[in-house]
């Protein structure tokens, strides 16, 4: 069945150092991929999309492109902050529109 | 705009118990999700409303956990009896539709630990 994989965390970062949380998935057909947010004692937010093969979504200073030769949506940012510090979830949406997560990534940037 | 509101936001009960979970989504908002996070895990869906009519409710454990939405607004998580391994996060979420150019609103969840 349809399934995405996440690095695990936690990942510590020193303020202004370049992010990378890798993110495969396994889906029949053409799913839609996600990175949510979830800060502490908040609920999950959507943090970007991509629908398609070769789209990128970004927002936030935060970009991912949907690689369908390598099956990855690989979650970046140039230079991270201390408030970026939250839980980051990787997610597809298959033919049924229905939102498969991965296990999420800690994120914890120091200052 | 109000988001999605969740109640009550802890809960601790033992094992057999019953014990049931609020959710108003946000106005308007057609569909509606409730979702099961265990700890270090991603969110698992348990079943889908469209207005007050099931979608999906395929991963829903029906011996125990049952789910209503009346009048196509609030909704309703009940878990009867409790097991230990339900102990985990209940999130709900709500769109204006189904499809990718819906995003999901999520609410801040019930932490629920079952002794």
């Amino acid at each position: 069945g349809n399934s995405v994989t996440q690095m695990e965390g936690p990942v510590t970062l020193s303020e202004e150092a370049f992010l990378t949380i890798n993110c495969t998935y396994t889906a029949t057909g053409y799913p839609s991929l996600f990175w949510y947010v979830q800060y502490p004692g908040e609920g999950l937010q959507l943090l970007l999309k991509a629908t398609k093969a070769d789209d990128k979504g970004s927002n936030k200073g935060f970009e991912a492109t949907y690689r369908k030769e390598t099956t990855s949506f690989h979650l970046e940012k140039g230079s991270v902050q201390v408030s970026d510090s939250a839980v980051y979830f990787c997610a597809l949406s298959d033919s049924s529109y229905k939102l498969i997560f991965g296990s999420g990534t800690r994120l914890l940037v120091r200052p | 705009e109000a988001g999605v509101a969740q109640s009550p936001r802890y809960k601790i009960i033992e094992k057999r118990q019953s014990v049931a979970f609020w959710c108003n989504p946000i106005s308007g908002h057609a569909t509606l999700y409730w979702y099961q996070q265990i700890l270090g895990q991603g969110p698992k869906l348990l079943i889908q409303f469209q207005n007050n009519g099931v979608v999906d409710d395929s991963q829903l454990p029906k011996d125990r956990f049952s789910a209503e939405r009346l009048k196509g607004v609030d909704s309703t998580l009940k878990i009867q009896p409790a097991k230990l391994e339900d102990s985990a996060v209940y999130l709900c979420a709500s769109s204006l539709g189904v499809g990718v150019s819906y995003e999901q609103y999520f609410g801040p969840g019930t932490r629920l630990t079952v002794t």
